[in-house]
């Protein structure tokens, strides 16, 4: 059973740069979150969604942060004019359910660095 | 005041000792509760889950809830230096959403 998958696992982007992440959660599960961690710092959530709709995104920066989860494909998260500052590791978590009861399990994270 | 606080430490504990890690928070309505290990570089790991008040045991790990005093606690027996590592507490909040504390750095010296 795979789990939660992540590409890329390192991206470079120059400054101004679009950046593109992709997440396929695990089989079975519909819930994907997205979380950013800075270096020496704790995980971040930035967006929760399901299938074809995002249901809080209280944690993304209301500027060039996008993310979706389509029908058929993975989530994808969408950094557009990327900055130095935007340099982090993003994880992508899913479960097969929201609530409590429900652990999220994580991706091995995309690396961004912005040049 | 932080929504899941934790000691950031490191928490430097000799080989085969118990490490015991803690974990505050503050939302009284928090239904769960979680710890999570993450290796350098890598992503966080489940390792334990805990909903009602008292200890939950599950090999060297032992995970402990006191609802009342808004605590849960992490205590690993026979630390090895492979549980080197930060470990995270997240809190699944009132608001539906689960918060992640700071992490704790373990080191576990032989």
């Amino acid at each position: 059973n795979a789990g939660v998958m992540q590409n890329p696992r390192h991206l470079v982007r120059r400054r101004g740069q679009e950046a593109r992440l992709r997440c396929s959660p695990m089989k079975g599960h519909s819930h994907v979150y997205w979380y950013r961690q800075l270096p020496e710092e704790g995980l971040k959530f930035m967006v929760y969604l399901q299938k074809e709709n995002i249901i809080d995104e209280s944690g993304m920066p209301k500027e060039r942060f996008s993310a979706e989860f389509p029908k058929e494909g993975p989530s994808i998260l969408r950094i557009q004019q990327v900055v130095r500052g935007d340099s982090a590791a993003y994880f992508c978590a899913s479960s097969p359910r929201q609530g409590p009861s429900y652990e999220q399990y994580f991706g091995p994270g995309t690396r961004l660095t912005v040049t | 005041q932080k929504e899941v606080e934790q000691n950031s430490g490191p928490l430097s504990v000799p080989e085969g000792a118990i490490a015991s890690l803690n974990c505050t928070y503050s939302d009284r309505g928090s239904q769960s509760f979680f710890w999570y290990r993450q290796y350098s570089g890598k992503s966080p790991e489940l390792i334990m889950s805990i909903y009602s008040n008292g200890d939950k045991e599950d090999g060297r790990f032992t995970a402990q809830l006191n609802k009342a005093s808004q605590y849960v606690s992490l205590l690993i027996r026979d630390s090895q230096p492979s549980d080197s590592a930060t470990y995270l507490c997240a809190v699944y909040s009132s608001a539906s959403k689960i918060i992640f504390g700071s992490g704790t750095r373990l080191s576990i010296r032989p």
